[in-house]
């Protein structure tokens, strides 16, 4: 079974520009997470959709981030106009509920986003 | 201000010893804690959890405790081998949350 899979790996962008990162969460999974990592600090989460629909956003850190998860299968996160502390690993990640309060998410390898 | 916290950056052990690597958190709401554990340019691999209805869960060479009292946990490595060397990351959840804080990880190196 394939895991979660996240395009692309890296990305380098000047100051300003527009870039779009892709998660595709594992088959089936309903839930899908985006987090990130700054500077090599602690992952902090962004945002839950349940398929298609977003459940919590209380971590996006601002309107320059858009995250989309039409038709409830693959999301996107995009970051307009980029600014050079949105720099990091941008990690997606997916479960499928379960009888149990907590779901184990599923990580995909992230992308690492460079604003230069 | 961090709500799960892991006070050592690093950690070395030799193989075959055992390896403890401790997290503390501020909410008394967390009721869920996993383990998760990484290597460079990967994601995050879960590793193991507990509820907090125990105080201990164990998995093969890895346990974890729980001192909720303390607001507490840690996670024993028995014995320890080299391809263990990552960084790990506890992370937390509330009630019925499905977003988990993670501390800042721990990077674990086990020498051969």
């Amino acid at each position: 079974e394939a895991g979660v899979t996240q395009f692309p790996s890296h990305s380098v962008i000047e100051k300003g520009q527009t870039v779009t990162l892709r998660c595709d969460p594992i088959s089936g999974h309903d839930n899908l997470y985006w987090y990130r990592r700054v500077m090599g600090k602690e992952i902090k989460f962004l945002l839950h959709f349940v398929k298609e629909s977003k459940q919590d956003e209380s971590g996006m850190p601002n309107n320059r981030f858009l995250a989309e998860r039409t038709g409830g299968t693959y999301s996107t996160l995009k970051v307009q106009p980029a600014e050079l502390e949105d720099s990091g690993v941008y990690f997606c990640a997916s479960s499928q509920p379960t009888s149990a309060l907590t779901d184990t998410q599923y990580f995909g390898p992230g992308t690492r986003l460079t604003v230069l | 201000d961090q709500q799960v916290k892991q006070n050592s950056p690093s950690l070395s052990v030799q193989e075959g010893r055992i390896s403890i690597l401790n997290c503390d958190y501020t909410n008394s709401m967390f009721d869920y804690f996993l383990w998760y554990k990484k290597y460079p340019a990967e994601g995050p691999t879960f590793l193991i959890s507990i509820s907090s209805i125990k105080d201990k869960n164990e998995d093969g060479r890895f346990t974890v405790f729980l001192n909720k009292s303390a607001k507490h946990l840690s996670l024993h490595i028995v014995p320890s081998q080299p391809g263990d060397s990552a960084v790990y990351f506890c992370a937390a959840s509330a009630p019925y949350g499905q977003n988990f804080v993670f501390g800042p990880g721990t990077r674990l190196s086990v020498l051969p």
